[in-house]
């Protein structure tokens, strides 16, 4: 299957900080998702991003399918933005997560 | 906005009991996924619908079971628990192009 590899496995950051997280996957797909996942467990939608680059408030991300990655930017970061973040990526009906990021941001 | 409910948010069952995960979803998705979350092992694919009846295993589908009667709801069933399935259970539906929106998580604990 194909291995999807996200960078930094974990992060602290200042309130106020910018970050960028990085996922890298090993084989072409036709899908790519990003997720919130709160300390309640919940997954939260943030972007569906096969290619190119969207924006929603204080995040964006980008993926460049041809080079097998995506980014996802967090600017002004707050406490709430604190959890743990996964991309997840669709190819043939196979589906498969990162390892996350995890986030700590500190007031 | 889509909605996914699971049956349970905490559950606690004895070794060799069945247990029956429900998860429902109000946006008329034909796919539906279960996952089980694990520490150090991420999210992996138990059993992924793709219709009513249809089923396809995932990359973990030993020990269980699926029941899609309806297109809004899907089962994960337990045969005969054992403490290894203790894990966090999230269910996702998804629209045809795979965009997955995911439930609350149900927290099994096997004693």
């Amino acid at each position: 299957g194909i291995q999807v590899e996200q960078s930094p496995p974990d992060l602290i950051l200042q309130e106020g900080a910018n970050s960028t997280l990085r996922c890298n996957f090993s084989d072409s797909v036709n899908n790519l998702q990003w997720f919130h996942q709160n300390p309640w467990g919940q997954l939260i939608n943030l972007f569906y991003i096969p290619s190119g680059t969207k924006q929603n408030g204080r995040l964006s991300a980008t993926t460049v399918a041809t080079e097998r990655y995506s980014l996802l930017y967090i600017s002004s970061s707050q406490t709430t933005d604190s959890g743990v973040y996964f991309c997840a990526v669709e190819t043939g009906n196979q589906f498969y997560f990162g390892t996350g990021t995890s986030l700590t941001v500190i007031p | 906005d889509v909605k996914v409910t699971q049956s349970s948010r905490y559950l606690v069952k004895r070794t060799g009991e069945k247990v029956f995960l429900e998860c429902v979803q109000d946006m008329d998705h034909e796919n539906m996924f279960w996952y089980r979350q694990d520490p150090g092992l991420g999210l992996r694919l138990i059993y992924f619908s793709y219709d009513v009846k249809m089923k396809e295993k995932g990359d973990i589908p030993e020990g269980y079971s699926v029941s899609r009667e309806k297109k809004e709801r899907f089962s994960l069933i337990l045969e005969s628990a054992s403490t290894n399935q203790t894990s966090m259970y999230l269910c996702a539906s998804s629209t045809r192009r795979y965009e997955q929106y995911f439930g609350p998580g149900t927290r099994l604990t096997v004693t």
